[in-house]
């Protein structure tokens, strides 16, 4: 099971957002994170814990391991407001809850 | 780069079956894993399974085994995903996606389907 918080974060364009995902059991670095606008799919952000997928600003980082993870995003942008969700492949495939990033 | 394009929205009724399709352009279609996400309204992505398309096997989440089936051909670069015996919690937004290369067929989701909507109503 993966828990993230906060479920809501309430900032302003040019602040620091970050976000948690902790797991129930060690999932190693085995973790990705979207991000997901109204009406759209999700998109992928990092995998593995920290490595960026292609073409994602390097405002977007993630860091942790075994159990704790985080997503930063060093200074939002309009276009970050969205759903953040993060995934682990260890034990089947799973996402946490969301954390929506509202202005 | 890899294009899905997936089949148009649905609406059921309980105890019935949706078959929803999606089309891979772009990239070389046997290469590609391609498992199937869906979205109730207003809340969290969930995974039900997916196919190896090069070996044709496929993966169930023990929640949707035996309702659910995922099927692939080559020929029209198209997977299927079939629910069956539909209910109202079924209501979802379902995606197909394919994963990330060189992180292992079971893993992250690099390009998604626009979604097809689901609605499961008497």
């Amino acid at each position: 099971v993966l828990t993230q918080s906060p479920a809501t974060l309430s900032l302003s364009p040019g602040e620091r957002a970050t976000i948690s995902c902790r797991a129930s059991q060690n999932i190693n670095t085995y973790l990705a994170w979207y991000q997901q606008k109204p009406g759209q799919a999700p998109r992928l952000l990092i995998y593995d814990t920290s490595n960026r997928a292609t073409g994602i600003p390097a405002r977007f980082s993630g860091s942790g391991s075994g159990t704790d993870f985080t997503l930063t995003i060093s200074r939002l942008e309009p276009e970050d407001f969205a759903v953040y969700y993060c995934q682990q492949r260890t034990n089947w495939l799973t996402f946490g809850g969301g954390t929506k990033v509202e202005i | 780069q890899v294009q899905l394009m997936q089949s148009g929205a649905e609406l059921k009724k309980p105890g019935s079956s949706v078959k929803v399709s999606c089309k891979a352009s772009g990239g070389s279609f046997s290469t590609h894993t391609i498992s199937w996400v869906r979205q109730a309204p207003g809340q969290g992505l969930e995974w039900m399974g997916g196919i190896i398309l090069m070996f044709g096997t496929v993966n169930y989440v023990p929640k949707f085994q035996g309702r659910v089936t995922i099927t692939a051909d080559e020929s029209t670069s198209t997977v299927y995903m079939e629910l069956s015996k539909l209910g109202s919690e079924d209501t979802a937004m379902y995606f197909c996606a394919t994963s990330l290369p060189y992180t292992g067929s079971w893993s992250y989701f690099d390009y998604w389907g626009q979604g097809t909507l689901v609605t499961v109503s008497s």
